[in-house]
């Protein structure tokens, strides 16, 4: 049963527009979310993180809104450079922690030059 | 910065045989996790560890082991390699009670022929 759902695995975007990556989740004991940026080869790397007391967190470029409502989270990256061209994972976990995060499977965003 | 190495970038091994996967950090962090990743099932986690000697199932044990013996490191075992055990494994650590992300290596993609 997949607890946090990313449901287009691709997504293309002319450089310098905005990308918008979705996720959405299941298990509402969840409260801390965070988006992760994957390139070939590499580990993932933290990007953003927003805690369920919020409903946005901006960082440069790269703002996270949380609708618990309707338990869907978005990352939008403002403007999209080809050096976002990565594989993106949202990732979720029941408390204010890093134990046992919960990926979802993955949006591979590719920047149009 | 956090370092988090794994010994091997890529491993061939053949069925049967015993797989150990080897994780170090340099910043005297308390928790490590193992996790797969697969494309379509995102990151899944195997087992983590919170101190010395001590560990935690996670998702997905089934066929895999670890040992923490010492603080910085952090070995997975597959008692048995079997092909559906193919897969990128990532190791991860962070400290704990602190906002901090996972820190994650660069990867080592299993191959069982």
């Amino acid at each position: 049963d997949q607890q946090v759902k990313q449901n287009s695995p691709s997504l293309s975007v002319q450089e310098g527009r905005i990308s918008i990556l979705n996720c959405d989740y299941t298990n509402s004991m969840f409260d801390y979310f965070l988006w992760y940026k994957k390139y070939p080869a590499e580990g993932p790397t933290f990007l953003i993180s927003i805690s369920s007391i919020k409903d946005k967190n901006e960082d440069g470029r790269f703002t996270v809104f949380l609708n618990k409502s309707a338990k869907h989270l978005s990352l939008h990256i403002v403007p999209s450079q080809p050096g976002d061209s990565a594989v993106y994972f949202c990732a979720a976990s029941g408390y204010f922690g890093n134990e046992k995060l919960t990926f979802g499977t993955g949006t591979r965003l590719t920047i149009i030059p | 910065d956090v370092k988090v190495t794994q010994s091997s970038r890529y491993l061939v091994k053949r069925t049967g045989e015993k797989v150990f996967l080897e994780c170090v950090q340099d910043m005297d962090h308390e928790n490590m996790f193992w996790y797969r990743q697969d494309p379509g099932l995102g990151l899944r986690l195997i087992y983590f560890s919170y101190d010395v000697k001590m560990k935690e199932k996670g998702d997905i044990p089934e066929g895999y082991s670890v040992s923490r013996e010492k603080k910085e490191r952090f070995s997975l075992i597959l008692e048995s390699a079997s092909t559906n055990q193919t897969s990128m494994y990532l190791c991860a650590t962070y400290r704990q009670g602190v906002d901090s992300p996972l820190h994650f290596g660069n990867g080592t993609r299993l191959t069982v022929t």
